[in-house]
């Protein structure tokens, strides 16, 4: 069965430094998203992305944040000077469809900002 | 701010039980409603959607939606063990794509 897959499983990193987040979406899927979940919190929408464009992003994606589709199967999360508060588990989901259509998460990975 | 707001439990049933779920919103205006498990350090993983009023029955799931009271209920018949984790309501609105998710309830089965 497809699954999203995403790279690093962890990630742990100096504050202020720059993290790239990779994903994988399920190969025939359009829309694209990153979500995040801060240990013991609920799980909050960051971005979505459909033909190679955001099309919706919260108060979080900032300009710290950016998104990017280098290829034809990678979706990448940038963020470009962490932020101690930026450590959480970040998942990435896609699509076939944006309106109703079911979103299928990736494993996370789990970004730790010293 | 549109809320999905859900008891956070903990909820224990006995094995073999039925474990209900409740979940409501605020976005009048929301079309879909999925409900996901969460195990501890894992992704979310789909159980059940529903986007009409009434029952959506799915194996040992059955989810309820009432728009009227802005309300979605998970029901898990024969509780097993496995089902021991943290259950997420999310909610779609009209043309938005993203969920907007509850803290969720964790939900321990006892054998």
């Amino acid at each position: 069965e497809p699954e999203v897959t995403q790279t690093p499983s962890h990630q742990v990193t100096q504050m202020g430094q720059e993290v790239i987040l990779r994903c994988v979406p399920i190969s025939n899927h359009l829309y694209f998203y990153w979500y995040r979940q801060i240990l013991g919190q609920k799980v909050e929408f960051l971005v979505s992305f459909y033909n190679n464009e955001i099309s919706e992003k919260s108060e979080i994606f900032d300009d710290q944040f950016s998104v990017e589709r280098p290829d034809g199967s990678n979706f990448t999360l940038k963020i470009r000077s962490t932020k101690l508060e930026d450590s959480a588990m970040y998942f990435c989901a896609s699509s076939a469809s944006g309106m109703r259509e079911t979103q299928y998460f990736g494993p996370g990975t789990r970004l730790l900002v010293l | 701010q549109k809320e999905v707001e859900q008891n956070s439990g903990p909820l224990s049933v006995p094995e073999g039980a039925i474990a209900s779920l409740n979940c409501t919103y605020s976005d009048r205006g929301s079309q879909s409603f999925f409900w996901y498990r969460q195990y501890s350090g894992k992704s979310p993983e789909l159980i059940m959607f529903i986007y009409s009023n009434g029952d959506k029955e799915d194996g040992r799931f059955t989810a309820q939606l009432n728009k009227a009271s802005q309300y979605v209920s998970l029901l898990i018949r024969d509780s097993q063990p496995s089902d021991s984790a943290t259950y997420l309501c999310a909610v779609k609105g009209f043309g938005n794509e993203k969920l907007t998710f509850g803290t969720g309830t964790r939900l321990t089965i006892i054998p």
